[in-house]
């Protein structure tokens, strides 16, 4: 089975551009993942939908942030304008309920912003 | 105080020793708690899970929790230069499927 797929791997932008992070989960799980990472903060969870809704965006930074999830499989991490100190890896993940809650991650997007 | 809370390390070990990996979590509510190593570079990736009291063994590996002192751990044994990595423990908050990380602890083994 294909793993947890996220394009693109490696983006760098200029400061003001908008940049759209995209997301395919493990076909079957019910729920979706957005973590950010970096040095200082480490693996932060964003937002996570359950069956295509929203169920927590708390960890949201800001409105510049968005997430939607038009359907089971696909889901889009939108930043825009984005700013430098978005510089960090984003990793998409999913689960399943009945497999103990497990989560599983994409390879993650390396967002540079200069 | 963090909620999930690791020493970021590193922890030297000799090969063929035994790492000790640990973890406090504040949520008492916590139910779920898993073990995720990441490599450099990498995603992280699942070494295991445990939801009771007591010890759990799989292979190398024994994740430990005490959810009255809100500890797990994680021991290796026999560790190995390949089991250098960052070691992430996750614990979900009470009564939903958010999962917390910890910062990790990075590990080096010894050759």
């Amino acid at each position: 089975d294909a793993g947890v797929i996220q394009s693109p791997r490696h983006e760098v932008t200029e400061m003001g551009q908008e940049v759209t992070l995209r997301c395919k989960p493990i076909s079957g799980h019910d729920y979706l993942f957005w973590y950010r990472q970096t040095m200082m903060r480490g693996l932060e969870l964003l937002i996570y939908f359950n069956n295509n809704v929203p169920i927590d965006d708390s960890g949201m930074p800001e409105d510049r942030f968005s997430a939607k999830m038009p359907n089971a499989s696909f889901s889009t991490l939108k930043i825009q304008p984005s700013e430098p100190r978005d510089s960090a890896v984003y990793f998409c993940a999913s689960s399943f309920v009945g497999s103990g809650n497990t989560i599983y991650f994409g390879e993650g997007s390396w967002l540079t912003v200069v | 105080q963090k909620e999930v809370e690791q020493n970021s390390g590193p922890l030297s070990v000799p090969e063929g020793a035994i790492a000790s990996l640990n973890c406090t979590y504040s949520d008492r509510g916590s139910q779920s708690f898993f073990w995720y190593r990441q490599y450099s570079g990498k995603s992280p990736e699942l070494i295991m899970f445990i939801y009771s009291n007591g010890d759990k063994e799989d292979g190398r590996f024994t994740a430990q929790l005490n959810k009255a002192s809100q500890y797990v751990s994680l021991l290796i044994r026999d560790s190995q230069p390949s089991d250098s990595a960052t070691y992430l423990c996750a614990v979900n908050k009470a009564g939903t499927y958010k999962y917390i990380f910890g910062t990790g602890t990075r590990l080096k083994v010894l050759a």
